[in-house]
């Protein structure tokens, strides 16, 4: 069966600082993969998402990034953190062929201060 | 430019009772429709879906209705459990791949 991992899963960073976190996916090939975000009270944001190594197409504009490095592995990074960057952060796979539904990560709170 | 809504931040209903959340849209082009049930400090967990060529889908106690006329869909509980207590999320698709959220529904079921 299949599995998506998410880490870490709380963060706090200060503003200006770096950040990485990694979602990989097991027991599938070639996974769509996709990064959201929920900010406080709202719903989930489409952020970045991949149909293949190397492939990633970004839905907002903002401070953020990502990579895909590995078939099953997803990054989402930042240079710079801003205070509006806090919130829980998902990762979601589906296979490029199934129907339209996702699955979702347990996911990481990120808090910037 | 909120494609999908819930309008109903919250909805309190009691055990045994049916649960209705709705979720209303914008887009004409949306074929498929989904619900994920979300618990604090988790990923959502999908739900239930529809594809726009019905407009009916059943699986055991839920059960979602679209009206693409009224472009209006809903999720009933029956008959609710406490441990349907959570967040529902509508989602909405065009073509596959993307998902566009509403903001989410909190549902509490007392016992």
């Amino acid at each position: 069966s299949q599995t998506i991992h998410q880490w870490p899963a709380t963060l706090v960073q200060p503003v200006g600082s770096p950040l990485s976190l990694e979602c990989t996916v097991e027991g599938t090939s070639n996974p769509n993969l996709y990064w959201y975000r929920q900010a406080a009270g709202r719903g989930l944001q489409l952020l970045f998402y991949s149909v293949g190594i190397g492939q990633i197409s970004s839905e907002v504009p903002q401070n953020l990034s990502a990579s895909r490095p590995q078939d099953r592995q997803f990054i989402l990074s930042s240079k710079k953190l801003l205070l509006s960057d806090s919130g829980f952060y998902l990762c979601a796979w589906n296979t490029g062929t199934s129907t339209y539904e996702q699955y979702f990560g347990p996911g990481t709170r990120l808090t910037v201060t | 430019d909120q494609q999908v809504k819930q309008n109903s931040p919250s909805l309190s209903v009691q055990e045994g009772r049916i649960s209705i959340l709705n979720c209303d849209y914008t887009n004409s082009m949306f074929d498929y429709f989904l619900w994920y049930k979300k618990y604090p400090a988790e990923g959502p967990t999908f739900l239930i879906s529809i594809s726009s060529i019905k407009d009916k889908n059943e699986d055991g106690r839920f059960t979602v209705f679209l009206n693409k006329s009224a472009k209006h869909l809903s999720l009933h509980i029956v008959p609710s459990q406490p441990g349907d207590s959570a967040v529902y999320f509508c989602a909405a698709s065009q073509y596959g791949n993307k998902l566009v959220f509403g903001a989410g529904t909190i549902l509490r079921v007392k016992s």
